[in-house]
């Protein structure tokens, strides 16, 4: 069974709407999660790791104060696409899991497909 | 900077075999392969750890030459079930857990 689950799987919403996503370990817990933006017939481009506790570490050019993460606790870390535009459209997919040094493999959310209007 | 993966696409008829290559311009720790389905959340195959471990399940199994910085992926006796986009994700030194995926391989198998 899934082992990150991500909410929601679709939304469709106006320009200048803020969108936020959810990401949840279910069997462990997770004091670092990634998200991903993954453009049509493209890669998986990393955007940003969320640390539990702490601030997030951005990828370069990636919007810090348009993309807000907050992960509170150990099982959940939330994206916010702010201000959200025709450009933003895209699947973001959440990972989790891996410890350092990954000898682990980093399990993914199904993913949000967002579509700004 | 992200690692390139070759061939960019490929059709094979079920039954023939593939081989997918992974080329990172930095040191690895290690190597990670997905496939992804059209619209789904990439799904995990395998991770290689150490220079020169080949792993493998069923009839896909995977190199890591560490030297060479490059991983390769082999599907012999490919099935239908095998299409899909592959990606190959790169741990590197000094950089815990961080994924970087590489540009991804088309494979459509087809009867």
């Amino acid at each position: 069974g899934a082992v990150v689950s991500q909410h929601p799987s679709w939304v469709i919403c106006k320009s200048g709407t803020s969108v936020k996503i959810e990401c949840r370990s279910l069997d462990f817990q997770a004091t670092t999660m990634f998200w991903y933006r993954q453009f049509p017939k493209q890669s998986l481009m990393l955007m940003a790791t969320s640390n539990e506790g702490s601030k997030a570490t951005y990828e370069q050019g990636v919007e810090k104060d348009k993309f807000l993460i907050n992960h509170a606790s150990l099982t959940l870390s939330t994206l916010t696409v702010t201000s959200a535009h025709p450009e933003d459209s895209s699947f973001y997919i959440c990972s989790a899991g891996g410890s350092s040094y990954s000898n682990q493999p980093q399990h993914f959310g199904d993913g949000t497909r967002l579509s700004i209007l | 900077q992200q690692p390139v993966q070759s061939p960019q696409a490929v059709i094979l008829r079920e039954g023939e075999d593939a081989v997918i290559n992974c080329s990172s311009s930095k040191a690895l720790y290690s190597v990670h392969w997905y496939r992804q389905k059209h619209g789904e959340a990439p799904v995990f195959l395998m991770i290689l750890l150490k220079g020169g471990e080949q792993k493998g399940h069923d009839k896909i199994s995977a190199s890591f030459n560490e030297k060479k910085q490059q991983s390769s992926l082999y599907l012999t006796a490919s099935q239908l079930s095998y299409s899909g986009t592959y990606f190959c994700g790169t741990v590197h030194s000094g950089t815990a857990s961080k994924l970087t995926f590489g540009t991804g391989t088309r494979l459509q198998v087809t009867l």
